[in-house]
């Protein structure tokens, strides 16, 4: 089992919808999680952390962090076709404390 | 703002030859890594060096060398290329280890 699971997609939207996008993990010594979108032939772009727990807002975008369940979340609201991109969400910390752990990323496209 | 600058941007070698893919940062951090990535294996660690004056192996170091020469610079280098390390290359830098990184937009490189 990969520690950390992401749906590769990819996931079609009309434009303006909201777009969940989800990671599961299984170490519970994660204290770090990102999302990062990449675009082609481009290099990850770091969009959101949180730090333990919670949630966090940045525009348009919200990220969600549930550790009892371990199961991290990427709300995209109004989504553009400007997100159509590949999003990478990341973990750090306990044992592998000093790597980043990546999903294998979800494609996003958002049909004007 | 720069961020992860890295040099070049594009290289094709022949089998045997010998290169340094250099990347520079301008944030002030203290750790940097080398990362592959590759279609269906995702990203992955060849070596990072946790603060100036230290480096260690990452999951694929084999084949590829690294110099951390200043807190700033962190250089990899191929002293003999082979068709297998045909990849994309991508620089990143952290604060502190296991924090969110930062990347550069890559050096694409092809070995024939």
């Amino acid at each position: 089992q990969k520690e950390v699971e992401q749906d590769p997609g990819p996931l079609s939207v009309p434009e303006g919808a909201i777009v969940s996008l989800n990671c599961t993990y299984s170490n519970s010594a994660f204290q770090y999680f990102m999302w990062y979108r990449q675009y082609s032939r481009k290099g990850p772009e770091l969009l959101m952390y949180t730090y333990s727990s919670g949630n966090k807002e940045d525009g348009r975008f919200t990220a969600q962090v549930d550790k009892s369940s371990k199961y991290i979340s990427l709300f995209i609201r109004d989504s553009q076709p400007s997100d159509s991109a590949t999003y990478l969400c990341a973990m750090s910390g306990g044992d592998s404390s000093y790597k980043l752990i990546f999903g294998s990323g979800t494609r996003l496209l958002v049909r004007p | 703002n720069a961020g992860v600058t890295q040099t070049p941007k594009f290289q094709v070698l022949k089998t045997g030859q010998s290169m340094t893919l250099q990347c520079a940062q301008d944030m002030n951090h203290n750790s940097m890594y080398w990362y592959r990535q590759d279609p269906g294996m995702g990203l992955r660690l060849i070596y990072y060096s946790a603060s100036e004056g230290t480096t260690d192996k990452g999951e694929v170091p084999n084949g590829y060398n690294v110099s951390r020469l200043n807190k700033r610079e962190f250089s990899l280098r191929l002293e003999s290329a082979a068709p297998s390390q045909t990849s994309v290359y991508f620089c990143a830098s952290s604060p502190l280890r296991g924090q969110p990184q930062h990347f550069g937009d890559g050096t694409r490189l092809s070995i024939l």
